[in-house]
């Protein structure tokens, strides 16, 4: 089966640091996601992508928070000044429609964000 | 806002015994709803997916209900085996005024089959 693979799988970093979480897709997908899962808490959703531009975002992605596609494969989430609270388990997943009328969501493994 | 509730909040069961899982949520106005498994430090494996429609959807040993008028949905697992012990997440979707299916989880359920 397709998977969607996420890059590293752990990152440690400094507080105020420039972190960038990368994911590749399934190659045919067109909607990408990006969801966080702080420790013991839910999953939250955090943004949606499709033709290279954000189509919905929650109160989380702030303005620290940026995403990107840089070059047709990668799928990347960039936090720019990291906080403690950053601190969570990342996915990324992918789609092929819109919905899930007809085929599921993938998920990747995750990122296991560590803010020091 | 759709809230999502998962009990219990964990469960050991002895291996071979069915057990169900439960999940309930707040607005009905639901596109469909998931059930997914998270293996510690992994990602969320989609198991069974129930369109608002339908009643109910089995995938070999599991199969999920889904009673949208009152918010609940369930996962009955058949003669557990250790293998199944995971956590186990309900997720509901909705459509966004931009037409983006956005899933809402609930915390899990952590399963624990005893051998």
């Amino acid at each position: 089966e397709p998977e969607v693979t996420q890059t590293p799988s752990h990152q440690v970093t400094q507080m105020g640091q420039e972190v960038i979480l990368r994911c590749v897709p399934i190659s045919n997908h067109l909607y990408f996601y990006w969801y966080r899962q702080i420790l013991g808490q839910k999953v939250e959703f955090l943004v949606s992508f499709y033709n290279n531009e954000i189509s919905e975002k929650s109160e989380i992605f702030d303005d620290q928070f940026s995403v990107e596609r840089p070059d047709g494969s990668n799928f990347t989430l960039k936090i720019r000044s990291t906080k403690l609270e950053d601190s969570a388990m990342y996915f990324c997943a992918s789609s092929r429609t819109p919905t899930t009328a007809n085929e599921k969501l993938f998920f990747g493994s995750g990122t296991q964000l560590s803010v020091l | 806002k759709q809230e999502v509730t998962q009990i219990p909040a964990a469960l050991s069961v002895p291996e071979g015994e069915n057990l169900v899982l439960n999940c309930s949520f707040t607005d009905s106005a639901i596109y469909n709803l998931q059930w997914f498994r998270q293996d510690p430090g992994k990602g969320l494996t989609s198991l069974l997916l129930i369109q608002s429609s339908q009643r109910e959807q089995t995938s070999g040993r599991l199969n999920a209900s889904l009673d949208k008028s009152s918010g609940r949905s369930t996962l009955y697992i058949a003669a557990s085996q250790p293998g199944d012990s995971a956590t186990y997440l309900c997720a509901v979707s909705s459509i966004s005024n931009f037409g983006n299916e956005k899933l809402t989880f609930g915390t899990g359920t952590r399963l624990t089959i005893i051998p």
